[in-house]
């Protein structure tokens, strides 16, 4: 089966400027992540999608970051205006269900992620 | 959500040698996943561990769950260079992730 799909795969923009990234994931995943990754942390999720509604956006910056997923299939992250601290890679997952449970239905799929650069 | 925190931050050895890293977490959680990250790629999972389990294998990979010391534990076994990578643990709904281990193996 495809895995999760990522573009561009790496993204130099300057402050002030806006950026989208795009996710596509597994066929069948109702479920879909974004995650921040700051060079040598761990991943910090920004937004949780179940279908096309969101579940958790606590984390989400909505002064300047926005994400949606048109028909519950492929979602987009934006961010605008970026600042020098948005450098960092952008982490797309998909599941079955929502993290939750026993079973292996939650197991995460990780893209290979937008690499961006903020000057 | 809960964050898993992995113990050491970073780990060298020498290939052949065991790896062994640790994951502590808070609350009372129904399953606990490790993940692996190479440079520059995105996160790929390794095992997943029901919280009635104790013990569980795949390949050179063992990993133990002690849900009264909330706390599990990842074994490389005869580890290569290509287990250089970052790993993460993800207890319950692994929504948060924690700094992870980075091991190094040197050939």
């Amino acid at each position: 089966e495809a895995g999760v799909a990522q573009s561009p795969r790496y993204k130099i923009i300057e402050k002030r400027q806006s950026v989208a990234f795009w996710c596509n994931p597994i066929s069948g995943h109702a479920t879909l992540y974004w995650y921040q990754q700051i060079l040598g942390q761990g991943p910090k999720l920004l937004i949780q999608f179940q279908n096309n509604g969101v579940v958790d956006d606590s984390q989400l910056p909505k002064d300047r970051f926005s994400a949606e997923r048109l028909k519950g299939v492929d979602s987009t992250l934006k961010i605008q205006p970026a600042k020098l601290e948005d450098s960092a890679v952008y982490l797309c997952a998909s599941s079955l269900e929502p993290g939750a449970g026993a079973g292996t239905k939650n197991i995460q799929y990780f893209g290979a992620g937008t690499r961006l650069s903020v000057l | 959500s809960q964050q898993g925190e992995e113990d050491p931050q970073a780990l060298s050895i020498q290939e052949g040698e065991n790896a062994t890293m640790n994951c502590s977490y808070k609350t009372s959680i129904n399953n606990l996943q490790w993940y692996r990250q190479n440079s520059g790629r995105g996160l790929v999972h390794l095992i997943l561990i029901r919280s009635n389990e104790r013990e569980k294998h795949s390949g050179r990979l063992r990993v133990t769950l002690d849900t009264s010391k909330k706390s599990s534990s990842l074994l490389i076994t005869a580890s290569r260079a290509a287990d250089t990578a970052s790993y993460f643990c993800a207890p319950g709904n692994m929504l948060t992730f924690g700094g992870g281990t980075r091991l190094m193996v040197k050939p």
